[in-house]
């Protein structure tokens, strides 16, 4: 079964620190997705990042970053000189593959980031 | 319109009302997803629909009865829920190719 842990439950920091946000997940598929979604008060999912499980490169993305290590099945999220914009709710997701394209993504339980002036 | 839109932001019904819950999508994607968000539990898919067909139900109680007219609506009826249904239901659309879902804001539903 396919499983995904973030083990913070909340963090806080103060502006113009650097966060990680660990994800470590579970999975038997060969091939499958990794997601990292933001959720502000306001409710919506951002989306933030999708990665596919043959594609180890980090990616940056201004002042965010994930390092994706296959040998240890994590996907950590990491934000630069955090700004408290940034105070959200973070999730990790997992999906293998589908055929005909939908993806059922399971959740981690979430990251509350505060980031204080 | 852009996105993933969903009405009402906030519903209050009682156990023995019968409402529904609407998600409309301005993307030209054809996947459409309802999830669940409790309090204390993970995101839960509850529904998929592909091209709209139903391709998924996650043991979902009949209470929950989901329909998709054509591939940019999707609605959730809810009929004698319980007050452990209350919680958020979000609303997602994907394209089948490209793949990341994309997500609206959510109905903030409490059942008393």
């Amino acid at each position: 079964a396919q499983k995904v842990t973030q083990a913070q439950t909340e963090i806080s920091v103060v502006e113009k620190e650097d966060v990680t946000l660990d994800c470590v997940y579970e999975t038997r598929d060969t091939t499958y997705y990794l997601f990292w979604y933001k959720q502000p008060p306001s409710g919506e999912l951002v989306f933030l990042i999708r990665r596919n499980s043959f594609d180890e490169q980090n990616e940056i993305s201004g002042r965010y970053s994930w390092n994706f290590q296959k040998s240890t099945s994590s996907f950590n999220f990491t934000i630069t000189a955090s700004q408290v914009v940034d105070s959200a709710v973070y999730f990790c997701a997992l999906s293998e593959a589908q055929q005909g394209g939908s993806e059922k993504l399971v959740f981690g339980k979430g990251t509350k980031l505060t980031v204080n002036p | 319109e852009t996105g993933v839109t969903q009405t009402p932001r906030h519903l209050v019904m009682g156990m023995t009302n019968k409402k529904s819950l609407k998600c409309e999508q301005h993307l030209g994607h054809n996947a459409m997803y309802w999830y669940k968000q409790s309090a204390k539990k993970p995101l839960e898919l509850m529904f998929v629909y592909n091209f709209k067909e139903q391709t998924e139900n996650n043991s979902v109680p009949s209470r929950f009865s989901p329909e998709c007219p054509n591939s940019s609506h999707l609605f959730l009826h809810l009929h004698t829920l319980q007050p452990e249904d209350s919680a958020l239901y979000l609303c997602a659309s994907s394209d089948v190719v490209i793949g990341e879902a994309f997500f609206g804001q959510g109905t903030r539903l409490t059942v008393v």
